[in-house]
């Protein structure tokens, strides 16, 4: 299989708080993750990849200072998500490939996050 | 950054018949194609995927067929059910570089 899972799956907090969101691959070691940003009726934007041992890629327009993220171990990917404002409120999903399943670069999605900043 | 586009933003089905989700991409040096499906407040699931070299693949109740010449890519799927009800994305990936995603395709079944 290739599971993976995310949390916490649901998240308040006030503006200017950071949130820190946890990215795990279960059953398989990934030294690649992604973290996507989803708007409600909109597709996935990808905000960064993240490589375990390195700094994380970030996409054009996405403020890393702002969209931390750590590749700690071959399983765990965090994006924390500093000095929150109303407008970080979002849908947010990782994904990780396996590299030992189907074609390789397949990506599995976790079940995503949702931020809700007040 | 790359287009990838579906043809219907939206998809209404009798439940039994088949549906055909469709998708254009616009690189031709894509060489990997994923269909995804996600339901409401859930992460995408992994439906089914299919190399540049192949035009069709096919898993279980879904079939995804691959035109290079006209960059075009489709998702079948037989004896549509209420639980297929969902967004359908299809994702293109070009060596070297990252996923990209379409806009999506809403699907409703209709018992």
């Amino acid at each position: 299989g290739a599971v993976v899972s995310q949390h916490p799956s649901w998240v308040i907090c006030k503006s200017g708080t950071s949130v820190k969101i946890e990215c795990r691959s279960l059953d398989f070691q990934a030294t690649t993750m992604f973290w996507y940003r989803q708007f409600p009726k909109q597709s996935l934007m990808l905000m960064a990849t993240s490589n375990e041992g390195s700094k994380a890629t970030y996409e054009q327009g996405v403020e890393k200072d702002k969209f931390l993220i750590n590749h700690a171990s071959l399983t765990l990917s965090t994006l924390t998500v500093t000095s929150a404002h109303p407008e970080d409120s979002s849908f947010y999903i990782c994904s990780a490939r396996n590299p030992g399943q189907g074609f390789g670069e397949t990506q599995y999605f976790g079940p995503g996050t949702r931020l809700l900043v007040l | 950054g790359e287009s990838v586009g579906l043809h219907l933003p939206t998809l209404s089905v009798q439940e039994g018949d088949n549906s055909i989700i469709n998708c254009a991409y616009s690189n031709s040096a894509s060489d990997y194609f994923i269909w995804y499906k996600q339901e409401s407040g859930k992460g995408p699931q992994f439906i089914i995927d299919i190399r540049s070299n192949m035009d069709k693949r096919q898993g279980q109740r879904v079939t995804v067929l691959l035109n290079k010449t006209v960059k075009h890519l489709s998702l079948q799927i037989a004896a549509t059910q209420p639980g297929d009800s969902a967004v359908y994305f299809c994702a293109e990936n070009i060596p070297g570089n990252q996923f990209y995603f379409g806009t999506g395709t809403s699907l409703t079944v209709i018992p």
